[in-house]
């Protein structure tokens, strides 16, 4: 199975930015980063993919190293609905398959 | 479109019981999975289905799990007989099967087994 590491826990408070850390260095050259986050009692959601370049939408950014070795989440002003496990996932080559790790337990504080 | 829909939300059945999950993929999405989720082993793969084939099956746990997708809009995920170490939720997933885009969960089965 693809290996990513992440931290168990992060804080932030409300209406900073948060960057979460992912850690992917056996990663080879097809292999896609992908982040879900699952809120309290509700399914995982996407929330952004990227390969080699940093990329952006309307929830957050990623940001991958030069390298390609870690990457990092960026959610610009984090809110109290932000409170969420963050999946940082390897998918290696041509796969679908998402193998979820233990995640970041993101607390927002007020 | 209304999403993945997973049914029923909530289950509790007796051991030894069969208990069947249901799953409705969004439309058009050629991919399909089945994970489960407990708070000592996380969000596990149990199986994977692409235009209604199994793919990947290494993550069912035993002979008592099975899964099948009879056509593009239905899955199903049965176990017989449950035990009480099967109770978790369960969640459904899909996409289009078409390169690296996102995949969409229900809402997830809380199955209980007493």
């Amino acid at each position: 199975d693809a290996k990513t590491t992440q931290p168990n826990s992060m804080e932030s408070n409300e209406e900073e930015p948060v960057h979460l850390p992912c850690n992917h260095s056996t990663i080879s050259g097809t292999d896609y980063i992908h982040w879900y986050r699952q809120l309290p009692s509700q399914g995982p959601e996407y929330v952004i993919h990227g390969l080699t370049s940093n990329v952006n939408n309307r929830m957050a950014s990623l940001a991958i190293a030069e390298d390609r070795k870690s990457s990092t989440l960026i959610l610009h002003r984090a809110t109290l609905r932000d409170a969420a496990v963050y999946y940082c996932i390897r998918t290696q080559g041509g796969s679908e398959k998402l193998v979820f790790g233990k995640g970041t337990k993101l607390t927002v504080n007020p | 479109d209304a999403g993945v829909i997973q049914s029923p939300r909530h289950e509790v059945t007796e051991m030894g019981q069969e208990v069947t999950l249901r799953c409705k993929p969004i439309s058009g999405h050629n991919s399909l999975f089945w994970y489960r989720q407990t708070m000592m082993r996380g969000l596990e793969l149990l199986i994977y289905f692409n235009n209604n084939v199994p793919i990947d099956d290494s993550g069912m746990p035993e002979d008592r799990f099975s899964a099948k997708m009879p056509n593009a809009s239905f899955s199903t995920l049965k176990i017989q007989p449950s035990e009480p170490r099967d109770s978790a939720v369960y969640f459904c997933a899909s996409t289009s099967g078409q390169g690296y885009t996102e995949a969409f969960f229900g809402q997830g089965t809380r199955l209980t087994v007493v």
